[in-house]
C-alpha cells in the first residue's frame, strides 16, 4: 500500500525565485492538503484541495498556490521566495467523509531559501 | 481563537519510566484530536484519533486519552527507540478542514 510521496525531498533556492513541489496522496485517498513548518515549530495549514478545486486556504499570501490534478496528485508553487519561507513542506492526504477525516503526512520536501 | 498547547517542551525519561504528555485544546466544538510521531528530519507519522470525551486508544506502549479540555499520551516503559517529537492537533466541528498543531514535546529516552 503506497503511502503519501513527495518530490523532491531537499532542494535549495535562491531569494526571489519560484519553487514547485510535488505530491502523490496514499493510494484510495482524493483529498490533499498542504502545511509548512518552521523549524522548531508544529505544521501550519497552508490549503486543502478536493475534487481539483482549493477547498480552504490558511493565512499565508497570494504567493503560495496549489493545483490538484484529475489522478489527486497535487502541486504546492511558492513565488518570489523569501528568506522566511525556508522551512519542511509537508504534503497529507485524506479520504473525504471517512477514517474520521485522519490525514497521512509524506516525508517532507526541505526548502532552503538563500 | 482556536489553539493547542503541549507541555512539556522536552521530556527526558530512563528506559522503562512511564510518564504523561499533556496537549490542551481550545475548539469551538471538536471534530477530533490527533497524536502524530515525528522523527528528526521526517514527516509526521500519525499514531491515534480521539473524537470524544472518556475515548481512549492505545498501540504498544502507548494509551491516549481525550476529556473535554485535554488529552494525555500516556508511555509506559518507554523504550529508547521511542524517542521523537509528538505532535497534537485538533479539528474543528464548524465548515473547516485544517488542523490545527500544538509545537509538539520532544520525547528523549536514555537506555
Amino acid at each position: 500500500d503506497a503511502g503519501v510521496t513527495q518530490s523532491p525531498t531537499h532542494l535549495i533556492k535562491t531569494r526571489g525565485q519560484q519553487v514547485t513541489l510535488r505530491c502523490s496522496p496514499k493510494s484510495g485517498h482524493d483529498t490533499v492538503s498542504w502545511y509548512q513548518q518552521a523549524l522548531g515549530q508544529g505544521p501550519q495549514f497552508i490549503f486543502q484541495y478536493y475534487e481539483e478545486e482549493e477547498r480552504q486556504r490558511g493565512n499565508f499570501p497570494d504567493r503560495f498556490s496549489g493545483h490538484q490534478f484529475p489522478n489527486y496528485s497535487s502541486e504546492l508553487n511558492v513565488n518570489a521566495l523569501l528568506l522566511g519561507d525556508s522551512a519542511l513542506y509537508l504534503c497529507a492526504s485524506s479520504l473525504a467523509g471517512r477514517e474520521g477525516n485522519t490525514i497521512y503526512f509524506g516525508e517532507g520536501s526541505w526548502l532552503t531559501v538563500v | 481563537e482556536d489553539q493547542v498547547t503541549q507541555s512539556p517542551e522536552a521530556l527526558r525519561l530512563q528506559e522503562g519510566e512511564s510518564s504523561s504528555l499533556n496537549c490542551s485544546y481550545t475548539v469551538s466544538g471538536l471534530r477530533g484530536l490527533f497524536w502524530y510521531r515525528q522523527d528528526p528530519g521526517k514527516g509526521p507519522e500519525f499514531l491515534f484519533t480521539l473524537y470524544s470525551a472518556g475515548e481512549e486508544k492505545e498501540k504498544e506502549r502507548l494509551k491516549a486519552t481525550l476529556t473535554k479540555k485535554e488529552s494525555f499520551l500516556h508511555i509506559t516503559a518507554p523504550k529508547p527507540e521511542d524517542s521523537a517529537t509528538y505532535l497534537c492537533a485538533v479539528q474543528a466541528l464548524a465548515g473547516t478542514y485544517k488542523y490545527i498543531f500544538g509545537t509538539g514535546t520532544r520525547l528523549k529516552v536514555l537506555a
